[in-house]
């Protein structure tokens, strides 16, 4: 089975402060995908890498940088946290056709 | 531009009886499509995808999905319906000659009734 896991399922932080949320898979696949999920709005993409240090923009990138110097993880960078990016964080790998997701990260921004 | 709509927020069944969950798409070539699901507090997790051949896709849990081309539609249907089965559903689409990126519906929350 496919093993997606995220560093934190919950996390609450301070606005300004830099946040770091990390993501391993275990089965060697090349693509990686970092999301944030609102309610009513769905999965919206963040930032997606296709190789290791490649990195493309998704939907919403403003204010979030990621990281990918290992194949297996894929890092999301909050610089300087707002309480607008209070949400669920989502990772996910893929090699063809379907994504496998970890179990999510709540980040609250106070 | 591609898109995804799921056009009902909720749906309610009662257990025993049949569900669908409606889904349509647009993309300008073949699309590649998948459903997934959502319980509280966790991950999504997938559930069937329509790819080629047989527009009858059977998928995890007695769900399937019928993708339908003159409708754009791959609405997910189940014969007869758990409470276990209530969570939140979630519709994408991937045209074949995309890259990688899934065009997400807004999801629909299944409410199984006993």
């Amino acid at each position: 089975d496919v093993k997606v896991t995220q560093s934190s399922r919950y996390l609450v932080k301070r606005t300004g402060e830099k946040v770091f949320l990390e993501c391993v898979q275990d089965m060697d696949h090349e693509n990686m995908f970092w999301y944030r999920q609102d309610p009513g709005l769905g999965l919206r993409l963040i930032y997606f890498s296709y190789d290791v240090k490649m990195k493309e923009k998704g939907d919403i990138p403003e204010g979030y940088s990621v990281s990918r110097e290992k194949k297996e993880r894929f890092s999301l960078i909050l610089e300087s946290a707002s309480t607008n990016q209070t949400s669920m964080y989502l990772c996910a790998s893929s090699w063809r056709y379907e994504q496998y997701f970890g179990p999510g990260t709540r980040l609250t921004v106070t | 531009a591609q898109s995804v709509a799921q056009p009902e927020d909720q749906v309610n069944v009662a257990e025993g009886n049949p569900l669908t969950v409606k889904c349509t798409y647009s993309v300008s070539g073949n699309p590649y499509l998948f459903w997934y699901v959502q319980y509280p507090n966790r991950g999504l997790q997938f559930l069937l995808k329509y790819i080629t051949g047989d527009n009858l896709v059977k998928g995890s849990y007695g769900f399937e999905a019928e993708f339908n081309k003159s409708q754009t539609s791959f609405h997910l249907k189940k014969p007869s319906a758990l409470v276990s089965d209530s969570a939140l559903y979630f519709c994408a689409v991937r045209d074949e000659d995309s890259n990688y990126q899934l065009i997400w519906g807004a999801g629909t929350k299944l409410i199984i009734k006993p």
